[in-house]
């Protein structure tokens, strides 16, 4: 089946430990994103990548980093610099946005529940 | 302010009843705009979109746009338990590249 895989669905991080979340599509989309969800605030996006080797920071980049080695792979990593990383985590792909009147829509996975212990 | 505000709720209606629910937005570059259902621990769904104003119906959901107040809407008729999500409106314009921006959601519950 296509879709988009995110792995682990828990993970449970110590203080001071990075970590990295998985985020794999056979969708075949060029972009691909990660957000960031806490109660109350929505979907806030952390990086994006419209192409191989190439990724954009998001609103809140800031102690996160990725890759983007194959089109079909984005991974996330949490490092020691996020302060506050305990949230759940989403990865979404899509077709690159262009034109007028047709929405490209985003496929998201199914989330990583990120805990600090 | 935020760019896209949304009452993050929770509401809770019983079966049957009519819900509204809507977003208020300040970027007039907004194109298109969506909304997302999502349930307890997994990622979002589109639900149904909208470009440029006008409405648009999709069974018993109504979505409606209107640029002129930054104003969108999302109408569910005949609400079933089953109803029972996060609904997050988002919008995408040129905005220096096309780029999702999110409300927060506003959990629903449908009571039996």
């Amino acid at each position: 089946d296509g879709g988009i895989t995110q792995s682990p669905k828990y993970l449970f991080r110590k203080e001071g430990q990075n970590v990295t979340l998985s985020c794999e599509q056979n969708l075949n989309h060029d972009a691909m994103y990660w957000y960031r969800q806490d109660p109350g605030q929505g979907l806030r996006l952390i990086y994006y990548s419209q192409i191989v080797n190439d990724f954009q920071k998001g609103d809140i980049a800031e102690g996160y980093s990725v890759s983007r080695e194959k089109k079909e792979s984005f991974p996330l990593t949490v490092t020691s610099a996020q302060k506050n990383p305990t949230a759940f985590y989403l990865c979404a792909s899509s077709i690159v946005q262009r034109g007028q009147g047709v929405l490209t829509e985003a496929f998201f996975g199914q989330g990583t529940r990120l805990t600090v212990v | 302010q935020k760019e896209v505000e949304q009452d993050p709720g929770p509401l809770s209606v019983p079966e049957g009843a009519i819900v509204s629910l809507n977003c208020t937005y300040s970027n007039s570059a907004f194109q298109y705009f969506m909304w997302y259902r999502q349930y307890s621990r997994k990622g979002p769904e589109l639900l149904m979109y909208t470009y440029s104003s006008g409405n648009k119906e999709d069974g018993r959901f109504t979505a409606q746009v209107d640029k002129s107040s930054k104003y969108i809407s999302l109408f569910i008729r005949d609400s079933q338990p089953s109803d029972s999500a996060t609904y997050l409106c988002a919008m995408i314009g040129n905005t220096g590249g096309f780029k999702t921006i999110f409300g927060a959601g506003t959990r629903l519950f449908v009571k039996a």
